[in-house]
């Protein structure tokens, strides 16, 4: 079965400082991996996407997100942070096969930003 | 815009009383699902629907049923809901397997 981990529930960054919000999972075959912003009483907004090639994806908004196959991390990056960057950030991973149609979420970091 | 909507965005509804959400889209796409959050956790799908084809994951609740009319509309309806169901509801669409899952904004289900 596949799995996601976001080890950390929330992540406190200063506005203008770097940011990073790690995501670790579990699959069978070759992953396709995603991270989705969700902001307060709002649907999930998508970000970016891994599939093959490059190991470093860039998204919207300035993020970008790194594959480590070695290592099976997504940890999702950006170089300086905004007040509006803080919301929920959840990755999420699909396998292929049967079950492929499940996108399966971890549960989730919080991301404030201080001004 | 291309989009996922959904109808209505906060619902009220008694213990019990069948209650129906409705999601449409314009994006084309040929995959719809049905997703329930709690709290802030991660969404759990409950269902989705290939074309006609509906797939109902093994650990849904009977009380939870889809119907998809055509491509644009999906509807999630509670048959009786309890206080356990109270959460919000995700929809979300995409051309295939495996692509990127397009979410709507969501309807907030409150039982009373």
């Amino acid at each position: 079965a596949q799995s996601v981990a976001q080890p950390e529930d929330q992540v406190n960054v200063a506005e203008g400082n770097p940011l990073t919000v790690k995501c670790t999972y579990s699959v069978s075959g070759n992953p396709y991996l995603f991270w989705y912003v969700q902001y307060p009483n709002r649907g999930l907004q998508f970000l970016l996407k891994y599939i093959t090639g490059d190991n470093l994806v860039k998204g919207s908004y300035g993020f970008e997100a790194e594959f480590n196959k070695s290592q099976t991390s997504f940890h999702l990056k950006k170089p300086s942070a905004l007040v509006s960057d803080s919301a929920l950030y959840f990755c999420a991973v699909s396998a292929s096969g049967a079950g492929s149609y499940q996108l399966t979420f971890g549960k989730g970091t919080k991301l404030s930003v201080i001004p | 815009d291309a989009m996922v909507i959904q109808n209505p965005r906060y619902q009220v509804t008694q213990f019990g009383k069948p209650v129906t959400l409705s999601c449409s889209q314009t994006l084309n796409h040929n995959v719809m699902y049905w997703y329930q959050q709690k709290s802030s956790q991660a969404p759990k799908l409950l269902f989705h629907y290939y074309d006609k084809d509906f797939n109902n994951e093994a650990d849904t609740p009977d009380n939870f049923q889809s119907r998809r009319p055509n491509t644009s509309f999906c509807f999630l309806d509670i048959r009786s809901p309890g206080l356990g169901d109270a959460a919000m509801y995700l929809c979300a669409t995409s051309s295939r397997g495996r692509e990127t899952q397009y979410f709507g904004p969501g309807t907030r289900l409150l039982v009373l």
